[in-house]
């Protein structure tokens, strides 16, 4: 079945630093690949998307490249911020079929950042 | 993006009683509607998908007598948590699709029960 692995958290950086988040899958067919942000306390939030290979989504200064070849969809962001502490969760979604729409989550990734 | 609103954000109920929670999609019309568990500092769990007027499909494990799911309009998806148990304390999200929508799934603020 369908699979999506994050790298294990927690992450800590202080402001300002780079930020990478891995993210690899497994899949039958051709997903689409999504990031979703979690604040404290909230639902979840899509932060950015990707439907076929070599797109890339961004959004708020994230973006993410979707790697056929290597089967990941890493979160990048050149200069966090405080703000940007939250859950982050990989996604995928199958298309067509009876799992269409159904979202295949990671586990999360928590990101604190310090001023 | 949609807007999708859930209610209540939060219930404190006894065991043995049910709590129902209710998620609307407010500017659009959802297709389908899914219901998910989180458990502290894990992911989200996938309980079960429903179309608007149809019976829901829910996963594996998850028990649909224990977790009533009704789909009565295009706006509208209710979760019941009937006979709740300490057990059952969680965090309860639910998120809606349309196909107009490119199928992305938009999420509500999430319930957080806790049963006595």
């Amino acid at each position: 079945g369908d699979s999506v692995t994050q790298m294990e958290g927690p992450v800590t950086l202080s402001e300002e630093a780079f930020l990478t988040i891995n993210c690899t899958y497994t899949a039958t067919g051709y997903p689409s690949l999504f990031w979703y942000v979690q604040y404290p306390g909230e639902g979840l939030q899509l932060l950015l998307k990707a439907t076929k290979a070599d797109d890339k989504g961004s959004n708020k200064g994230f973006e993410a490249t979707y790697r056929k070849e290597t089967t990941s969809f890493h979160l990048e962001k050149g200069s966090v911020q405080v703000s940007d502490s939250a859950v982050y969760f990989c996604a995928l979604s199958e298309p067509g079929g009876t799992s269409y729409g159904k979202l295949t989550f990671g586990q999360g990734t928590i990101l604190t950042v310090h001023p | 993006g949609a807007v999708v609103s859930q209610h209540p954000s939060r219930v404190i109920c006894k065991s043995g009683t049910s709590v129902k929670i209710e998620c609307r999609s407010l500017d659009f019309q959802a297709t389908t509607m899914f219901w998910y568990r989180q458990f502290p500092k894990q992911s989200l769990m996938l309980m079960a998908t429903s179309n608007e007027g149809s019976k829901a499909t829910y996963e594996q494990g998850v028990e649909k007598d224990k977790f009533l799911i009704n789909h009565a309009s295009l706006t509208l998806s209710t979760l019941t948590v009937t006979s709740a148990h300490p057990e059952d304390s969680s965090f309860y999200i639910c998120s809606a699709s349309a196909v107009l929508a490119k199928n992305i799934q938009y999420f509500g603020a999430g319930t957080r029960l806790s049963v006595l």
